[in-house]
């Protein structure tokens, strides 16, 4: 089993709308929960990131950790055509540890 | 800033040829990083270095050897490519202890 799971889609949904994206993983000892943006033939970059269990909202954007189903969320708002990319979780123990763990991505188009 | 910067963009390789991919990053970070990318399978990490004069395996060793020429350029090499390393290649460093990693534009390599 990986330890990070991830739906790669490809995932297409009409401007306007929410979109969910997900990630299980197998770790318990992940804490931190970031999320990644990666545009077509570029690098990725960094998003959002959450600490433990809980919500965090960045604008349209809004990350969400269930520790206990070991569950990770991205909420998307009002989803615009400019957040058509690749989405990436990568949980960590700790911010010492130098391996990070990506999940495989899942590729979202937003439909004008 | 430039940030991260890889050299080449693209790259083909013919089966046994050698190669160096370049990495270098002016943000005067401790942590680098190789990962490659492949479809299905996400971000895997190849190698990274702690610091200057460090190296350790990641996930996916087999095949690549680095360098940690400074404190702002590590280096991938591929003794002997094979058609299996054909991928996209990236390099991301970070603060010691902090989040979040940058990448690179990638390196698109073709073995054939």
């Amino acid at each position: 089993q990986k330890e990070v799971e991830q739906d790669p889609g490809p995932l297409s949904v009409p401007e306007g709308a929410i979109v969910s994206l997900n990630c299980t993983y197998s770790n318990s000892a992940f804490q931190y929960f970031m999320w990644y943006r990666q545009y077509s033939r570029k690098g990725p970059e960094l998003l959002m990131y959450t600490y433990s269990s809980g919500n965090k909202e960045d604008g349209r954007f809004t990350a969400q950790v269930d520790k206990s189903s070991k569950y990770i969320s991205l909420f998307i708002r009002d989803s615009q055509p400019s957040d058509s990319a690749t989405y990436l979780c990568a949980p960590i123990s700790n911010f010492g540890n130098e391996k990070l763990t990506f999940g495989t991505g899942t590729r979202l188009t937003i439909i004008p | 800033n430039a940030g991260v910067t890889q050299t080449p963009k693209f790259q083909v390789l013919k089966t046994g040829q050698s190669m160096t991919l370049q990495c270098a990053q002016d943000m005067n970070h401790n942590s680098m990083y190789w990962y490659r990318q492949d479809p299905g399978m996400g971000l895997r990490l190849i190698y990274y270095s702690a610091s200057e004069g460090t190296t350790d395996k990641g996930e996916v060793p087999n095949g690549y050897n680095v360098s940690r020429l400074n404190k702002r350029e590590f280096s991938l090499r591929l003794e002997s490519a094979a058609p299996s390393q054909t991928s996209v290649y990236f390099c991301a460093s970070r603060v010691t202890g902090v989040y979040e990693q940058y990448f690179g534009p990638g390196t698109r390599l073709t073995v054939t």
